[in-house]
C-alpha cells in the first residue's frame, strides 16, 4: 500500500477521442510523474511536476499533457488518441525538492484501451 | 532509445536458492539505480538502490551491486522466498529527475 490511488483502473475510448486520467498523491508529496507502460516494456516517463509546474518531460508529443492542483491529486490529459496509446498508465509520487534521489511511490495503474 | 536493457525477460529459481537479476546501462550520466517490484494489478514498489559512488548496497536479503566501468548492475536475492515471485524492474536516475526503467525480469520461485 503506497498510498497513491489512481482512476478509473481500466477504460475503453477509440480513436481520435480525448481521455482524462487521475492520480490521487500521498499527502505532503509535492512531486508527481507519469509514466506509460506499453505491454512487455517497462515504464516510460512521460512528464514530471512540482508544485503545480511542469519541471521535466520524456519524449512524448504535446498531446499528452498534465495538470497538478494543491490538494496533491493530479490528471494526465491524453488528446487524439491513437492505437499506440494503449497501454498502463502509472503515476508516482515523492516528497520532491524536484524529485531527485527522491523514492517515487507508483499507484497501481490505469490500463487504457484504445480501439 | 533504450538506456537501460534487462536483457533475460524470465529467471526461475528453486526456493531456499539464489536469483540473480541482471541491468546493463548505456548512459554515464546514471548517477543512481534502483530496483523495483510490480505484483499483478500494483504499481512498481521501490526494493532497493544504489549510488553510482558505491559498488555494493545491502538491505537483508537483498543485495545490489554496480560495476561502473562495465556499466552493469545485479541483484541478489538469498534466499529466494515464493512471496518474490513478481516482476522485477531495474531503474537509473540523472540529475535531471527522469527514471529510465528496463523492461522487467520475471522471477518464479518454485516450492
Amino acid at each position: 500500500e503506497t498510498g497513491v490511488t489512481q482512476s478509473p483502473t481500466h477504460l475503453i475510448k477509440t480513436r481520435g477521442q480525448q481521455v482524462t486520467l487521475r492520480c490521487s498523491s500521498q499527502s505532503g508529496h509535492n512531486t508527481v510523474s507519469w509514466y506509460q507502460q506499453a505491454l512487455g516494456q517497462g515504464p516510460q516517463f512521460i512528464f514530471q511536476y512540482y508544485r503545480e509546474e511542469e519541471n521535466g518531460r520524456g519524449n512524448f508529443p504535446p498531446r499528452f499533457s498534465g495538470l497538478q492542483f494543491p490538494n496533491y491529486s493530479s490528471e494526465l490529459n491524453v488528446n487524439a488518441l491513437e492505437l499506440d496509446d494503449s497501454a498502463l498508465y502509472l503515476c508516482a509520487s515523492s516528497l520532491g525538492t524536484s524529485g531527485i534521489l527522491d523514492t517515487q511511490y507508483f499507484g497501481p495503474g490505469t490500463r487504457l484501451t484504445v480501439l | 532509445d533504450q538506456q537501460v536493457k534487462q536483457n533475460s525477460p524470465s529467471l526461475s529459481v528453486q526456493e531456499g536458492r539464489i536469483s540473480i537479476l541482471n541491468c546493463d546501462y548505456t548512459n554515464s550520466m546514471f548517477d543512481y539505480f534502483l530496483w523495483y517490484k510490480k505484483y499483478p494489478a500494483e504499481g512498481p514498489t521501490f526494493l532497493i538502490s544504489i549510488s553510482s559512488i558505491k559498488d555494493k548496497n545491502e538491505d537483508g536479503r537483498f543485495t545490489v551491486f554496480l560495476n561502473k566501468s562495465a556499466k552493469h548492475l545485479s541483484l541478489h536475492i538469498v534466499p529466494s522466498q515464493p512471496g518474490d515471485s513478481a516482476v522485477y524492474f531495474c531503474a537509473a536516475l540523472r540529475n535531471d529527475y527522469k527514471l529510465s526503467f528496463g523492461a522487467g525480469t520475471t522471477v518464479t520461485v518454485r516450492a
